[in-house]
């Protein structure tokens, strides 16, 4: 099964609003990713978790907070966006960080009024 | 850093047509992927390409990789609307800044008309 699931689908929030986006997978895998995609545009890595641990950051602004509470789940804590930070959220997984093929999951469509 | 160029952007078909789409990035890479993505949804991993001169296939798509021209190509055999969506390929960096990192090209956004 290669499976990832995120949560929610869609999510509408102001500026000043605080949120969470929720990904998990168990298919044992132990990279986990988060990745911005805008429309009719590539997705561009943000996080990386590996073995639980953040491994790499794109120097993705700080109102956005990742957090690794287990091997299987993964969460963005969104505080103050900006309309600019609307976008489709892809969370994705492999089974080891370097070289492993990435299964994305369906992503969770942000809107940021 | 690893940079992955795709051409076209935009592909136009016809039903039964063949076609293919170009992949080619700057330095090397461990490996070379291609995706597929529906409007409005999420990533499905088409192919891993790890080799140089490696070739798969599934259907009516077929990816191979030269390493050595650092390209990789997508062909599409007698095209059937089922296949209309955007296509990625991506790139893991093999070091430096890019590395263990997908660098995705710009996509194409293939269209099969009957």
């Amino acid at each position: 099964d290669t499976e990832v699931t995120q949560t929610p689908k869609h999510l509408v929030m102001g500026m000043t609003n605080k949120k969470s986006l929720k990904c998990e997978q168990h298919m044992g895998h132990r990279a986990m990713y988060w990745y911005k995609q805008k429309a009719k545009k590539p997705p561009e890595l943000m996080f990386v978790y590996s073995y639980e641990k953040l491994s790499i950051n794109e120097s993705v602004p700080s109102r956005f907070s990742p957090e690794c509470p287990n091997s299987s789940l993964l969460n963005l804590h969104l505080h103050a966006l900006q309309p600019e930070d609307s976008a489709l959220y892809l969370c994705a997984s492999s089974q080891d960080r370097v070289g492993e093929t990435q299964y994305f999951g369906p992503g969770t469509r942000l809107l940021v009024l | 850093e690893l940079k992955v160029e795709q051409n076209p952007l935009f592909l136009s078909m016809q039903e039964g047509k063949n076609y293919t789409i170009y992949c080619n990035y700057s330095t090397t890479s461990d490996r070379l992927y291609w995706y597929r993505q529906d409007p409005g949804k999420s990533l499905e991993s088409l192919f891993v390409l790890l080799s140089n001169g490696a070739v798969k296939q599934e259907g009516r798509l077929m990816a191979s990789l030269d390493t050595k021209a650092r390209l990789s190509t997508l062909h599409i055999t007698a095209a059937v609307h089922d296949l209309s969506a955007t296509y990625f390929c991506a790139g893991l960096g093999a070091g430096g800044t890019s590395y263990g990192k997908l660098t995705f090209g710009q996509g194409t956004i293939l269209t099969v008309h009957p």
